[in-house]
């Protein structure tokens, strides 16, 4: 059974740190790892998917890195800014569960002005 | 261009009464997903759909229901709410498991 990993569960910095947000999983058969935000009360807005046969994946000040075989994802955020501030789940499709989408509890940032 | 969306926004319900969380998509997507997510904690998996016609529990399926008759209908139903349901409804939808899922606003639904 897949199991998908989230720490640390809440992270504060001050505004401007390069941060690095981490996701284990189980499972390395896995087809890819999707990262997702989530602001208070609201759904979940895709960040990077990242295949299998990818190592990283970037989207402007995000950089999103896949190491299967140690079962790790990174999401790293440059210049952290207040507007940042949100939760950051990872969530994974694994071959052995039919792909089906399976998530971390999530990382809580805030970045202080 | 709708994406994914989810009716009602809000639902306040009481114990034992039933209810459906309406979902569609409008991409053409094949895979459709219901999870809830409880305060605190990630998404939870209810049930999931990789087609018309076709639709398979998650890790937490027990007091629901789903049919998928269309590609972009998925609705969910709740039959007899519990207490324990209490929690916020999310649908996705992705065109293949290979895809980036998309996600509704999510249902808030209270059963008191």
């Amino acid at each position: 059974k897949q199991e998908v990993t989230q720490i640390p569960a809440a992270l504060s910095v001050p505004e401007g740190e390069n941060l690095v947000l981490n996701c284990s999983f189980t499972d390395s058969a896995i087809y890819n790892l999707q990262w997702f935000r989530q602001d208070p009360g609201k759904g979940l807005t895709s960040l990077l998917l990242i295949q299998s046969s990818q190592r990283e994946q970037t989207s402007g000040r995000l950089n999103a890195s896949l190491d299967k075989s140690s079962g790790r994802s990174t999401l790293y955020i440059a210049a952290s800014q207040p507007g940042d501030s949100a939760t950051y789940l990872c969530a994974v499709r694994s071959y052995n569960q039919g792909g089906k989408l399976i998530f971390g509890q999530g990382t809580e940032l805030s970045v202080k002005p | 261009n709708a994406g994914v969306t989810q009716t009602p926004k809000f639902r306040i319900l009481k114990i034992g009464q039933s209810m459906t969380l309406q979902c569609t998509q409008d991409m053409n997507h094949n895979y459709m997903y219901w999870y809830r997510q409880d305060p605190g904690m990630g998404l939870k998996l209810i049930y999931y759909s990789v087609g018309a016609g076709i639709t398979d529990k998650g890790e937490v399926p027990n007091g629901y229901n789903v049919s998928r008759s269309t590609t972009e209908d998925f609705p969910l139903r709740l039959e007899l709410a519990a207490p324990s349901q209490t929690s916020v409804y999310f649908c996705a939808s992705s065109e293949d498991r290979w895809t980036e899922a998309f996600f509704g606003q999510g249902t808030r639904l209270t059963v008191v």
